[in-house]
């Protein structure tokens, strides 16, 4: 089965700083790759879909990349509202697998 | 406005059984691919189940096959779950998750989700 690994697992990061989170893929999956944001007690909510897609609402600030086994989510300028947990996850076949998470928070 | 509403979660045995409800409004249920995904307390998402739009084709994770059963009724709108031999590691939140599917292919994570339902296992 593919593993989906994130890193790194927790960041803190300034408002404005621009902030990175990387998922690595244990074999290629294309571009099907899902990224997630999910608030302390919330329903996962899906920002970016086929690696970099926004979802329509998710704010510009939000972007993806990469294709095969490596894929970056970028958020360009950290809002407070962004702390979150965020997760991959890998959708082109079964199972499913998501990676372990990467907490953001607000230095 | 799509809406998933999860119901059936509780406390049980170790050894026991649950069946999960996800009750679903707002859009047409029989397109879209439906899924169960877990979070157990302070932990990540966890895939479970998937079935496709018509029910035909079920699918697992390791972890629970053999003992959690996924099905759909498309005349009601409701997907469930149905989980036997239920272990202390089966505890969390389980959400219901759905993605569209044009023509049968589903090409997308899944975009809309419950809110969950708890399902705690301890003697």
């Amino acid at each position: 089965d593919i593993q989906m690994t994130q890193s790194p697992s927790s960041l803190s990061a300034s408002v404005g700083d621009r902030v990175t989170i990387t998922c690595r893929a244990s074999q290629g999956i294309s571009n099907s790759l899902g990224w997630y944001q999910q608030k302390a007690g919330k329903v996962p909510k899906l920002l970016i879909y086929a690696a970099s897609t926004l979802q329509p609402g998710v704010p510009s600030r939000f972007s993806g990349s990469g294709s095969g086994t490596d894929f970056t989510l970028t958020i360009s300028s950290l809002q407070p509202e962004d702390v979150a947990t965020y997760y991959c996850q890998k959708y082109n076949s079964v199972p499913w697998a998501f990676g372990q998470g990467t907490k953001v928070e607000i230095k | 406005e799509v809406q998933l509403l999860e119901s059936g979660g509780g406390l049980v045995q170790p050894g026991g059984s649950l069946r999960l409800s996800c009750a679903a409004s707002g859009f047409t249920f029989s397109t879209y691919g439906m899924s169960w995904v877990r979070q157990a307390p302070g932990k990540g998402l966890e895939w479970v189940s998937a079935i496709s739009p018509s029910g035909v084709s079920t699918f697992y994770a390791d972890s629970v096959k053999g003992r959690f059963t996924i099905s759909r009724d498309n005349s009601e709108n409701t997907l469930y779950l149905q989980m036997n031999s239920l272990r202390a590691e089966d505890a969390a939140v389980y959400f219901c998750a759905g993605r569209y599917c044009s023509d049968g292919v589903c090409d997308s994570p899944p975009r809309d989700w419950g809110q969950g339902t708890q399902v705690s296992v301890s003697s």
